[in-house]
């Protein structure tokens, strides 16, 4: 298996809601990463989990809230989101040396409304 | 801290001719450079990297790059463009130490028939 597999692939959600991304991975990577792209820009990174404990939060809004129940699995939880949260959130992972490179799943199309 | 300049935000070719899609990095040490791929509303798809072991890099779909240290350059070709090399692409880079990627600011690719 050498996917990232990403649900949902797309996600409308009120303002008041709560709602979870989920991101698996089977191919042994240590290090997964949640990125986030609005449109016609490139992605921007959000967390990085290694060997499962969170290594960079790049200064993310507490409405969002990463979590890694194991080795394969990352979630992010979303709560009293706004419009301008509306994006392409992006799941990847790595071996966690930088020279492999990521492998990124289709990713989750969220519209905050 | 590292970075890249991808130079032309949209580039155009005709069918059957030459791409060149450029990539300008900064770095105070040597980098580990990549290029991804980015289809409309998909996640992104690596087709090649430089990690120091090669200067002319081979990827998928018949892409290549060339790692000049001189130039600070990992520009992108294509002998011949294929409709479906339509996309959006990426240069990205990450260092040794570091567990992040980043990326340029991308470069659409049109084909023309």
């Amino acid at each position: 298996d050498t996917e990232v597999t990403q649900t949902p692939k797309h996600l409308v959600m009120g303002m008041t809601n709560k709602k979870s991304l989920k991101c698996e991975q089977h191919m042994g990577h240590r290090a997964m990463y949640w990125y986030k792209q609005k449109a016609k820009k490139p992605p921007e990174l959000m967390f990085v989990y290694s060997y499962e404990k969170l290594s960079i939060n790049e200064s993310v809004p507490s409405r969002f809230s990463p979590e890694c129940p194991n080795s394969s699995l990352l979630n992010l939880h979303l709560h009293a989101l706004q419009p301008e949260d509306s994006a392409l959130y992006l799941c990847a992972s790595s071996q966690g040396t930088p020279g492999y490179g990521y492998t990124f799943g289709s990713g989750t199309r969220l519209t905050v409304v | 801290a590292q970075s890249v300049t991808q130079l032309g935000s949209h580039v155009s070719v005709s069918e059957g001719a030459l791409v060149l899609l450029r990539c300008n990095y900064s770095s105070s040490v040597p980098p580990y450079l990549f290029w991804y791929v980015q289809y409309p509303n998909q996640g992104l798809q690596l087709l090649l990297k430089y990690t120091s072991a090669a200067t002319l890099v081979k990827g998928i779909n018949g892409f290549e790059a060339e790692f000049k240290k001189s130039e600070t350059s990992f520009h992108l070709t294509k002998p011949s463009a294929h409709m479906s090399d339509a996309a959006e692409y990426f240069c990205a880079v990450s260092q040794t130490g570091a567990n992040n990627l980043f990326f340029g600011t991308g470069t659409r690719l049109t084909v023309i028939p």
